[in-house]
């Protein structure tokens, strides 16, 4: 049973566009949704992170949107890059067991 | 440098042999973790440790093995009984014994020759 859902596959975005990824968990315990952003050969690192006490947390270019009751979150990229190009993946963690599951990957490429 | 240090970058396995990778970390941590990550695929936890002499399986543990005796090393044995253990392995580790905000080494290629 796939706990955390992404979507799309892959994206791709023209540079200075605005890149839009999202997600849906099922289990209700996740108390924790951290984006990793992972380039090819490399292992994930972490970008941006969000707890359901809040329902948007911005970085610099990178926003997540988080809606507790539809169990939804999203990652968005701001004025996208060529540097930005890589997989993403959100993922979920919660306590009492609930250890950190990751969605499926997209694959982002942003076209100078 | 804090980190995860994992080795060797690339591995090579006959078949039937078992092979050792390793994982060392120097963040304090008290949680590992190791992922096995296929092409165009999400990461699947395989096994965690949350405590030193401590350790559970993951999803997808069959044919893989791990000791945690020391709080800095956590190794995984891929076994001959993993049929199909061509994949890219990485370790993290948390400060969080659930995984949140862990740190990732940057992973071992093991591939089946």
């Amino acid at each position: 049973q796939q706990q955390v859902k992404q979507s799309p596959q892959s994206l791709i975005v023209q540079k200075g566009g605005i890149s839009i990824i999202n997600c849906a968990y099922e289990n209700t315990a996740f108390d924790y949704f951290p984006w990793y952003q992972q380039f090819p050969g490399k292992g994930p690192a972490l970008l941006i992170a969000i707890r359901p006490d809040v329902s948007e947390k911005k970085e610099g270019r990178f926003t997540i949107s988080f809606n507790k009751s539809a169990k939804q979150f999203s990652l968005h990229i701001m004025d996208s890059q060529p540097g930005d190009s890589a997989t993403y993946f959100c993922a979920a963690a919660g306590n009492a067991g609930n250890m950190l599951t990751f969605g499926g990957g997209t694959r982002l490429m942003v076209k100078p | 440098d804090g980190g995860i240090t994992q080795s060797p970058k690339y591995l090579f396995r006959k078949e039937g042999q078992n092979v050792t990778l390793s994982c060392e970390q120097n963040l304090n941590h008290d949680a590992m973790y190791w992922y096995r990550q296929d092409p165009g695929q999400g990461l699947r936890l395989i096994y965690y440790s949350q405590i030193v002499n401590d350790f559970q399986k993951g999803d997808i543990a069959e044919g893989y093995s791990v000791s945690r005796e020391k709080k800095e090393s956590f190794p995984l044995t891929v076994t001959s009984a993993q049929k199909n253990p061509t994949a890219f392995y990485l370790c993290a580790s948390s400060i969080v014994r659930t995984g949140a905000e862990a740190f990732f080494g940057q992973g071992t290629r093991l591939t089946v020759v």
